[in-house]
């Protein structure tokens, strides 16, 4: 159990278009979904928290208008990068916490986009 | 200042021995929980181990162990008897106080050799 995919699995786009990345809980239901980025041989830095039904919660830095979160249900969250360029080009990697979960040990990760801006 | 800090950038390590790989943390919070997550070529985070702050017993899972020493604030992941398919990128995070969201240290990659 405690499956979380995403999709797509990597992505190229040209430099401006927007591109839309979906992160699922399949047999979960989750209140929080995290999404993180990732560049080549470094760490996971968190961008934002969205909650389902309310608007997202950004990291410091980050900007909201770019990186469209939209969290419509208790199993989707997406997220869109907007006019993508090539310094967006990085690791997306989503986490959901299960509902009514009480471990802290109770986020679970998707296997990550990768999304490369020409 | 690093809320997480993972010194070995690279380490190997012949199949079957044990390695340990380090990590020292820093917090005021006496609530706190410890997490190591390995992360293969294909890019997904692997969950391996958690530790509480006021777990009085080290962590264990499996051929993983968490060797929590407190009052170094360090908390190293020891690998037994290591498998060709553990060579990946080993990262250590932290949550502090009620919050569930970990922050994360830069990695250490791991190479087992046959």
């Amino acid at each position: 159990g405690a499956v979380v995919s995403q999709h797509p699995s990597w992505v190229i786009c040209k430099s401006g278009t927007s591109v839309k990345i979906e992160c699922r809980s399949l047999d979960f239901q989750a209140t929080t979904m995290f999404w993180y980025r990732q560049f080549p041989k470094q760490s996971l830095m968190l961008m934002a928290t969205s909650n389902e039904g309310s608007k997202a919660t950004y990291e410091q830095g980050v900007e909201k208008d770019k990186f469209l979160i939209n969290h419509a249900s208790l199993t989707l969250s997406t997220l869109t990068v907007t006019s993508a360029h090539p310094e967006d080009s990085s690791f997306y990697i989503c986490s959901a916490k299960r509902l009514g979960g009480s471990s802290y040990n109770e986020q679970f990760f998707g296997p990550g986009t990768r999304l490369t801006v020409l | 200042a690093q809320k997480i800090t993972q010194t070995q950038p690279g380490m190997f390590v012949q199949e079957k021995e044990a390695v340990t790989l380090d990590c020292t943390y820093d917090t005021s919070d006496q609530s706190y929980g410890l997490f190591w997550y390995k992360q293969p070529s294909s890019g997904e985070m692997i969950f391996l181990i958690y530790q509480g702050s006021y777990d009085e017993q080290n962590a264990t899972e499996g051929r993983y162990s968490l060797n929590f020493q407190k009052a170094r604030k360090s908390a190293n992941l020891v690998i037994s008897a290591s498998q060709l398919g553990d060579s990946a990128m080993y990262f250590c995070a932290m949550r502090e106080g009620r919050s569930y969201i970990p922050t994360f240290g830069r990695g250490t990659s791991l190479i087992v050799h046959p």
